[in-house]
């Protein structure tokens, strides 16, 4: 079982739908969960990270936390074509730097 | 700088060689990370820097490869006898404090091909 898990896609949404990114992952014990986006050719940039169970909320960003179920979500409101990209979850076991998943392709057409 | 710096963008080389990449952090970030990513792969973590000291080095692939960090700022990557399945895009990133309390900030990379 890999450590975090993504489906890799493509995730097909139409302009303006909210697109849903999934993420889960092995270790109980995890503590942070990050949120990059990634553009063909490109390097990582993060979106935002989460530590408490719940949502946070950034702008068209939500991120969500489940610890019990050991899952992390990214949606994304009024999704736009340039949100087109690959979603890379990464996480903070406390054994070592972040592990990544290998990332969700987003297509959002217009 | 404003952001990570690495450099060379690119690398061509050939099998065989030792090669070195750089990566200068945010100034003021203690932590300091190299990852590789393989076309149309996820990031491979390959080695973590807290200050001038490597509490993880556990994802470097061979003995072939070696990083060491100087006044808690530069890195240089090395790779050694250079073979092909090490051509990918090197990535460095650096964040304020150890990982997991503070986001990763990523550099352009570098990718390195091996002919």
């Amino acid at each position: 079982q890999k450590e975090v898990e993504q489906n890799s896609g493509p995730l097909s949404v139409p302009e303006g739908a909210i697109a849903s990114l999934n993420c889960t992952y092995s270790d109980r014990g995890s503590q942070s969960f990050f949120w990059y986006r990634q553009y063909s050719g490109k390097s990582p940039e993060l979106i935002m990270f989460i530590y408490s169970n719940g949502d946070k909320e950034d702008g068209r960003f939500t991120a969500q936390l489940n610890k019990a179920s050991q899952y992390v979500s990214l949606l994304i409101r009024d999704s736009q074509p340039s949100d087109s990209a690959t979603y890379l979850c990464a996480v903070y076991t406390g054994r070592r730097a972040l592990t990544f998943g290998s990332g969700t392709r987003l297509q959002v057409q217009p | 700088g404003a952001g990570v710096s690495q450099s060379p963008s690119n690398k061509v080389t050939e099998k065989g060689k030792d090669v070195e990449l750089r990566c200068d952090p945010i100034s003021g970030h203690t932590a300091l990370y190299w990852y590789r990513q393989s076309l149309g792969q996820g990031l491979e973590f390959l080695i973590y820097f807290q200050g001038n000291s490597a509490p993880d080095k556990s994802g470097l692939p061979s003995d072939r490869f070696s990083a060491e960090r100087t006044g808690g700022s530069v890195s240089t990557l090395t790779i050694q006898r250079t073979q092909q399945e090490d051509s990918a895009v090197y990535l460095c990133a650096s964040s304020l404090g150890p990982p997991g309390n503070q986001p990763q900030h990523f550099g352009d990379g570098t990718r390195l091909s091996i002919l």
